[in-house]
């Protein structure tokens, strides 16, 4: 069964800086493409970075580029998004995605972990 | 960036009827070298991860039920529930996956 399963969101103030991770368990990790989807309290869904299967291309969101970094570790199954800089606007739960076939949809979602900003 | 415009915002839908949902985009995602349209619905229930229903604007995923149906292509999406039942309550999210950055509908909320 896969599996995703997001840690290390929670309160952090303007400025801040927070790590997430996400486990994946359950299909070859280092096969996929993997991303960060993001939603605000009570609002739609914002696609915020993907990174290839190898780490060879990444891309972000205009709204957080140069603020937010995107990783994997495909030995240990984990995706990372490094985050700095943190705003207000920030303040989401965030879902890690697994990309089906490198299309760029997305067939399986973890939890997510809330982030929330404020000072 | 292509904007995915979704109609209506909220759609109320009585057991057993049709519910119709709306996605435009604001460039084709029809993309010549795959001649797919790169366009997938989502499901969202409450308090849950979105679930993806379709991808390749028609085609259903595994397990999904047949009664959803994604037809359309260029820049004109629909997504049909053909007899609404009481699982399928939650919010329908459109995204294109044509170009970064990678763009989703405001979501359309369904209700009973």
């Amino acid at each position: 069964e896969v599996q995703l399963v997001e840690s290390g969101g929670g309160l952090v103030k303007p400025g801040g800086s927070l790590r997430l991770s996400c486990a994946a368990s359950g299909f070859t990790f280092s096969n996929y493409d993997m991303n960060w989807v993001r939603q605000a309290p009570g609002k739609g869904l914002e696609w915020v970075s993907s990174i290839t299967s190898s780490s060879t291309y990444i891309y972000y969101a205009d709204s957080v580029k140069g603020r937010f970094t995107i990783s994997r570790d495909n030995a240990k199954n984990s995706l990372y998004l490094q985050m700095s800089s943190l705003r207000a606007e920030d303040t989401a739960v965030y879902y890690c995605a697994r990309e089906m076939d490198s299309s760029g949809s997305f067939d399986y979602w973890g939890q997510g972990t809330l982030v929330t900003l404020s000072s | 960036d292509i904007v995915m415009t979704q109609s209506p915002d909220s759609l109320s839908v009585s057991l057993g009827e049709r519910a119709t949902l709306h996605c435009k985009s604001s460039q084709s995602v029809l993309v010549t070298t795959t001649n797919r349209n790169h366009l997938a619905w989502y499901q969202q229930r409450a308090g849950r991860p979105p679930k993806l229903l379709i991808s390749w604007a028609s085609t259903r995923e595994s397990g999904v039920p047949d009664r959803f149906r994604g037809s359309g292509s260029g820049t004109e999406f629909t997504l049909t529930i053909t007899s609404l039942q009481a699982e399928d309550v939650a919010l329908y999210y459109c995204q294109q996956y044509s170009t970064t950055p990678l763009t989703f509908g405001g979501g359309t909320k369904v209700e009973i």
